[in-house]
């Protein structure tokens, strides 16, 4: 069964302090990671797909990397306008010839406070 | 372009009552998602639909919840009898294409339920 699992749980850094956000992922074969953003009372906001392992995108002040077992979402000079919950969900390649995209399973998110 | 809409924002009702959910995705795109999710979790999805039939239900509570599609749009998510442990957001997703590339899913709003 895939799994996504996302660390920390919660996070608080003040305005321009840097870190990173874990999503360790257990898939039969990947076939794309999302991140997403959520902020309160909406749906989630897409930001990044990667595909395969060395993989980076950048927007803004995030980054994405992906590895063979895990991403992460670098946050450089955090503003608190990026306070919001990050979502992580994993695309797995299936034998069933099945149309249409395949089901996104999400992680439990990271919720980032950037205090002034 | 328009994104997904969602109706109603916010829904109570008592255990045991009916309720219904709609959903407008944007405009030609294929695959349509139900997810559901439970204050401070990650999205966990119900139904995948390509045009109007379904691909994946296998996490739909089918002795409570039904969905469909008509005519390959909008649809439509019913839970008849809700119980307590449905209060939710749930939330309507579209992806652009078919086939099996990677494709980002958009979501809308959400609706957030809360059973009594």
């Amino acid at each position: 069964e895939d799994q996504v699992t996302q660390s920390p749980e919660a996070l608080r850094l003040q305005e321009g302090e840097s870190s990173s956000l874990n999503c360790s992922y257990t898939v039969s074969g990947l076939r794309g990671l999302f991140w997403y953003r959520q902020d309160p009372g909406k749906g989630p906001e897409f930001l990044f797909t990667l595909y395969s392992a060395g993989e980076e995108k950048e927007k803004e002040r995030l980054k994405a990397t992906l590895t063979k077992k895990e991403s992460f979402l670098h946050i450089t000079a955090p503003k608190p306008e990026d306070s919001a919950t990050y979502l992580c969900a994993v695309q797995a390649v299936t034998r069933r010839i099945v149309q249409g995209a395949q089901k996104l399973v999400f992680g439990q998110g990271t919720r980032l406070t950037i205090n002034p | 372009e328009a994104g997904v809409a969602q109706s109603p924002r916010y829904k109570i009702i008592e255990k045991r009552q009916s309720v219904a959910f709609w959903c407008n995705p944007i405009s030609g795109h294929a695959t349509l998602y139900w997810y559901q999710q439970i204050l401070g979790q990650g999205p966990k999805l119900l139904i995948q639909f390509q045009n109007n039939g379904v691909v994946d239900d296998s996490q739909l509570p089918k002795d409570r919840f039904s969905a469909e599609r008509l005519k390959g749009v909008d649809s439509t998510l019913k839970i008849q009898p809700a119980k307590l442990e449905d209060s939710a957001v749930y939330l309507c997703a579209s992806s652009p294409r078919g086939g099996r590339e990677n494709t980002e899913a958009f979501f809308g709003q959400g609706t957030r339920l809360t059973v009594v």
